[in-house]
């Protein structure tokens, strides 16, 4: 059973950087891309980009280009996502998915506050 | 740059009917853009219905059906019953490895 296991929730001020966590189970790795999708409160999926596994190579949305980061350690199997210059309009869940975007993890809350 | 268009609201009655569409902002959408569906409801994860344009996902009843109707994609459910009332999002590839989603549609089953 493919499975992605998201890390728990953050709070961060105004500025600050957030690493996000996604551990993957039940596949091999490195077959599929791991995508990243935003969801701000009340708002619709916003698809933030994509890393590949295999050569680590990603692929940004025009939006998020600049400040997000994403890796993937194919020593543990886990992707990351790291959002830097945050400021409230970053205060969403952010998502992990692979398998062309056909399985989820169960989210992240981040809080961005002062 | 290329918008994904979903009605914003619709609604059925129970055991009616519904189609919902996955349009472009310019062009058409065709079976290479693999339109995905899924269901919302708050607070949980994006549940996927329909991949490649007409895959249904495991588990997922076969009142739910996808197509390419004209020049967009869609999500048909027949016999819709109340706990359809959902958010309904589509996604399209966009070539080079972009992704876009469409704002989604808010279904309302009365």
């Amino acid at each position: 059973e493919v499975q992605l296991i998201q890390s728990g929730a953050e709070v961060r001020k105004p500025g600050a950087t957030v690493k996000i966590s996604c551990k993957v189970s039940g596949y091999t790795f490195t077959d599929y891309y791991i995508h990243w999708v935003q969801q701000a409160p009340g708002k619709g999926l916003e698809w933030m980009g994509l890393v590949d596994p295999e050569d680590g190579v990603p692929i940004y949305a025009e939006k998020f280009q600049g400040r997000v980061s994403l890796t993937a350690d194919t020593s543990t199997d886990t992707a990351y996502m790291e959002l830097s210059s945050l400021r409230s309009e970053d205060t969403a869940v952010y998502y992990c998915a692979t398998l062309q975007l056909r399985n989820w993890g169960q989210g992240t809350l981040v809080a961005v506050s002062s | 740059q290329t918008v994904v268009t979903q009605e914003p609201s619709f609604s059925v009655s129970p055991g009616g009917t519904v189609t919902l569409t996955c349009g472009l902002s310019s062009g058409s959408v065709s079976t290479s853009d693999y339109p995905t569906w899924y269901q919302q409801t708050p607070g949980q994860a994006p549940r996927t219905l329909i991949y490649s344009t007409n895959t249904r996902s495991s588990g997922v009843p076969d009142r739910f059906s996808g197509s390419i109707l004209g020049n967009k994609a869609a999500l048909t459910i027949t016999g819709a019953q109340a706990d359809d009332e959902s958010d309904y999002y589509c996604v399209l590839y966009m070539g080079s490895g972009i992704w876009v989603f469409g704002g989604g549609t808010k279904l309302a089953v009365l």
